[in-house]
């Protein structure tokens, strides 16, 4: 199936833990995405990235760090986790272009992580 | 700064008409979504407006103005299933999409 799959779907994890959740879309796309969820719902972009370019959210702590091995995948890495982090995370794809506007951004299921 | 505000809770019957609005203040404009998220899901495409007036898909349809600033989502013949938050979003002049934190719809019998 043609999708956006992330995983593992749910972590738990202690505090100061350094920990992974992996990405990987086979729709073709040449960015990829990283969107935290908190309890508020609002849906917040971390990192977008394509084979030329990372953007990265000012705002987002240099514990969390993107890893694209090739144009398919986007892997999350956080180091020493805090409590604060505990969200879902969502990964993304689209193929930017006037053409392929009508489609969005395509998510993956999401990973809630819980740090206890 | 950059803006996106709808209302965080709406509540309509089974069978009724449900009208969300969005309104946006954005650094530059390059289309609007609406995207739907069932709870504990991930957020699904729904539609997709750049130019002014409305777009219908079946029972859903979306309404732009962007002189105004403002698109609303219609919905027809609520179903239990259309229980669920409704994302607008942005995208702004560097095709970076800005979100709104959702309406949570709440459809009752």
């Amino acid at each position: 199936d043609t999708a956006v799959s992330q995983t593992p779907k749910y972590l738990v994890t202690q505090m100061g833990n350094d920990k992974s959740i992996k990405c990987e879309q086979n729709l073709g796309h040449d960015t990829m995405y990283w969107y935290k969820q908190d309890s508020k719902k609002f849906l917040k972009i971390m990192f977008s990235y394509n084979n030329k370019e990372l953007i990265i959210n000012e705002t987002v702590p240099n514990r969390f760090s993107p890893k694209s091995p090739d144009k398919a995948h986007l892997n999350l890495h956080i180091n020493s986790l805090e409590l604060g982090d505990s969200a879902v995370y969502f990964c993304a794809s689209s193929q930017p272009g006037q053409g392929d506007l009508n489609y969005g951004y395509t998510f993956g299921s999401g990973t809630r992580l819980t740090v206890v | 700064g950059q803006n996106i505000d709808q209302p965080t809770e709406m509540t309509a019957t089974e069978g009724a008409i449900v009208q969300i609005n969005c309104t946006y203040q954005t650094s530059g404009f390059n289309g609007l979504f609406w995207y739907q998220q069932h709870a504990g899901e991930a957020p699904t495409f729904l539609s997709y407006n750049v130019l002014d007036g409305l777009e219908e898909k079946g029972r859903f349809s979306s309404f732009l103005s962007r002189s105004k600033g403002y698109s609303y989502l219609l919905l027809k013949e609520l179903q239990m299933k259309d229980s669920a938050s409704y994302l607008c979003a942005v995208t702004d002049s560097n095709y970076q999409l800005i979100w709104g934190a959702g309406t949570k719809l709440i459809i009752k019998p």
